[in-house]
């Protein structure tokens, strides 16, 4: 069974930083599509990271030069290292497994809160 | 970017047919999947590939996608699917990713 645990949410500054980490089972993060995607308190759904199975990686505009997406084979999780952090990033962060192009397993989420 | 567009809102009647578009340039040449997602959870898949429905999702769940609009269709409408819904594409032309639309909350009166 594919499961995926977010953690690492925190109420943090601004201009601070932050790493979430979702823990994988049930599949490879090293053979999958995985990608982050935000929801900000009471709004829509953003994809702000994906990381391909090659390596590759996309950021959205609104995070590119700030948040990193990697990871670790040998502990089958996925993460997100942000930096430079503003209210805007304020929000609910999901971790989730894609198929193709859709996405077919998410997590519950972390949550993220930038505030002074 | 590619850019999606839905209606804020839907409210449609127990037992009736709640309809849900989701706009884009020439959509109908993409497969659209659509998630439902209610307060506190995160998102289910209800219907991928336009018409598809994953196993343990009802039939009354329904898509089509033609031209510039994709559509949800929700028959029979009950009080659990009161959610919001939102579509999604991959946009290969640039940048490889997912693109969401915005949402449309169904309330079901």
């Amino acid at each position: 069974e594919v499961q995926l645990v977010e953690s690492g949410g925190d109420l943090v500054q601004p201009g601070g930083s932050l790493r979430l980490s979702c823990a994988a089972s049930g599949f490879s993060v090293t053979d999958n599509f995985l990608t982050w995607v935000r929801q900000a308190p009471g709004k829509g759904l953003e994809c702000v990271s994906v990381i391909y199975n090659d390596g590759s990686a996309f950021y959205a505009a609104s995070v590119k030069g700030r948040f990193t997406i990697l990871r670790d084979h040998s502990k089958n999780t996925l993460y997100l290292q942000m930096k430079s952090l503003t209210p805007e990033d304020t929000a609910l962060y999901y971790c989730a497994r894609v198929r193709v192009t859709l996405i077919e397993n998410w997590g519950q989420g972390t949550l993220v809160t930038v505030s002074s | 970017s590619y850019v999606l567009t839905q209606p804020p809102s839907v409210s449609v009647a127990p037992g009736k047919t709640a309809s849900i578009i989701c706009g884009g340039d020439n959509i109908g040449s993409k497969s659209v999947h659509w998630y439902q997602q209610r307060p506190g959870q995160a998102p289910v898949l209800v219907v991928y590939d336009d018409s598809n429905r994953p196993s343990g999702i009802p039939e009354r769940f329904s898509g089509s996608n033609s031209g510039n609009t994709a559509t949800l269709i929700i028959s029979r409408v009950e009080a659990g699917d009161e959610a919001d819904y939102y579509c999604q594409v991959w946009d290969s032309t640039s940048d490889r990713h997912y693109v969401f639309g915005s949402g449309t909350k169904v309330t079901v009166l």
